[in-house]
């Protein structure tokens, strides 16, 4: 069983350019994540899903987009980077049952110069 | 909105010995979940515990226990018999029962352990 599997683990950007996070769960699950790690500090909910075709915005959701076609997959889309999005980003994914384990990605590392 | 706090940014602890890290949560629902996850140098999260909130009997794994106290909103984590592998970044968090059951976490401990 893969899990979460988030595509690419680093990254260097520049300024003003754009990427997108790959996220994919083979778990099944309804309900995906999209969080943030700044250095020494906890995780930020960026965006969320609760299943295919429905998102909402989290906690910092400015300068992020996000989609859900399918169950499996729920990239992050990062426009026009800024130092600011410099982080650790994680994907993640749990059953529609709040007591049951939500599963991460390794994460990516992110750096915008 | 749902908070978390975690009081202690580093605690460390000789290797064998006990160690209790801390965690406050705010919230207004009654039906909800709180977990503790660990973030080792590799960056993985793994759950280490978690604990319903309509029990009252504190959660077990092992090494690792929880002093749940719903009424003070309380949930503190009991590391005992500590081993070089316990050192990380050990994260509290809070899961609503209802809607997208969105984790918010604390801002972590970092937990050293002395040989």
């Amino acid at each position: 069983n893969a899990g979460v599997t988030q595509t690419p683990k680093f990254r260097i950007l520049k300024i003003g350019q754009s990427m997108t996070l790959q996220c994919t769960q083979d778990m099944n699950h309804n309900y995906m994540y999209w969080y943030r790690q700044d250095p020494g500090m906890g995780l930020k909910l960026i965006y969320y899903s609760v299943g295919a075709g429905i998102t909402d915005k989290g906690e910092v959701p400015n300068g992020y987009n996000v989609s859900r076609s399918t169950t499996e997959d729920f990239p992050l889309r990062l426009e026009l980077a800024a130092p600011s999005q410099t982080s650790v980003y994680f994907c993640a994914s749990s059953y529609q049952s709040g007591n049951t384990e939500a599963f991460f990605g390794q994460g990516t590392r992110l750096t915008v110069v | 909105a749902q908070t978390v706090t975690q009081s202690q940014p580093e605690m460390s602890v000789q290797e064998a010995e006990t160690v209790t890290l801390s965690c406050t949560y705010d919230t207004s629902e009654s039906d909800y979940y709180l977990f503790w996850y660990k973030q080792p140098p590799s960056r993985q999260m793994i759950l280490v515990i978690r604990q319903e909130a309509y029990k009252q009997q504190n959660a077990t794994e092992n090494r690792f226990s929880v002093n749940f106290q719903k009424a003070a909103k309380s949930f503190s984590l009991k590391i005992s018999d500590s081993q070089l592998g316990d050192a990380a970044m050990y994260f509290c968090a809070y899961r609503s029962a209802r809607g997208a059951q969105k984790l918010v976490f604390g801002q972590g401990t970092r937990l050293t352990i002395n040989p």
